[in-house]
């Protein structure tokens, strides 16, 4: 069974910085790429940013960009995303996700259940 | 970017009837479509993908259909507990985009 175990998140003010990790279980974690997906209070669903399984493309949303950096470590099966210079519009929950297969097949399969990220003062 | 606009924004249904939800993409997205159900509290779920296969363990009154720009996920006979936040995501392009969502309620 698929297991996704976000972690990280918290009050920080605004211009801060927080790390959020995501720990996978129940699959073949190096072979597939993974998503950080976010969901602000009383909105939808935002993709944020990707990484593909060798760590070699990543990708970001626009609003992310130049402050988010996603990273992972097969080794201990667990993604990251190191956040700068929040503010109030990156209070969301945010989710990490597993793509559904190869480079490619990029919807979600599995998600984990969510970490809470409040930026105020 | 390709913008995914679903409707309608709320959906008032009644247990037991069909409910037809909509997501249009800004540009051909060709087939790669997926849907996906959140209910409070909860993640989302992956429904449909391919825009039109059903996920693991999706009961067959939920179908998808639809190609290009235009989608159409379809619920027969619902169920109380297919009350939720329904979402299509595009996986043609990147960045990767999803729909504002469609509430479906009693």
């Amino acid at each position: 069974e698929v297991q996704l175990l976000e972690s990280g998140g918290g009050l920080v003010q605004p211009g801060g910085s927080l790390r959020l990790s995501c720990v996978a279980s129940g699959f073949v974690f190096s072979r597939y790429v993974m998503t950080w997906v976010r969901r602000p209070p009383g909105k939808g669903l935002e993709w944020v940013s990707a990484v593909s399984g060798s760590s070699r493309n990543t990708d970001y949303a626009d609003s992310v960009k130049g402050r988010f950096n996603i990273s992972r470590d097969n080794s201990k099966r667990t993604l990251y995303l190191q956040m700068s210079s929040l503010s109030a519009a990156d209070t969301a929950i945010y989710y990490c996700a597993k793509h559904g297969g190869s480079a490619g097949v990029d919807f979600f399969d599995s998600w984990g259940q969510g970490t809470l990220v409040t930026v105020s003062s | 970017e390709i913008v995914m606009t679903q409707s309608p924004a709320t959906l008032s249904v009644s247990p037991g009837e069909r409910a037809t939800l909509s997501c249009r993409a800004s540009h051909s997205v060709s087939s790669n479509l997926a849907w996906y159900q959140q209910k409070p509290g909860q993640a989302p779920r992956l429904l449909i993908y391919d825009a039109s296969t059903r996920a693991t363990d999706i009961p067959a009154r939920f179908r998808g259909s639809g190609s290009g720009t235009e989608f159409t996920l379809t619920i027969s006979s619902l169920q109380s507990e297919d009350f939720a936040v329904y979402y299509c995501q595009q996986y043609n392009n990147w960045p990767l985009s999803f729909g504002q969502g469609t509430r479906l309620e009693i």
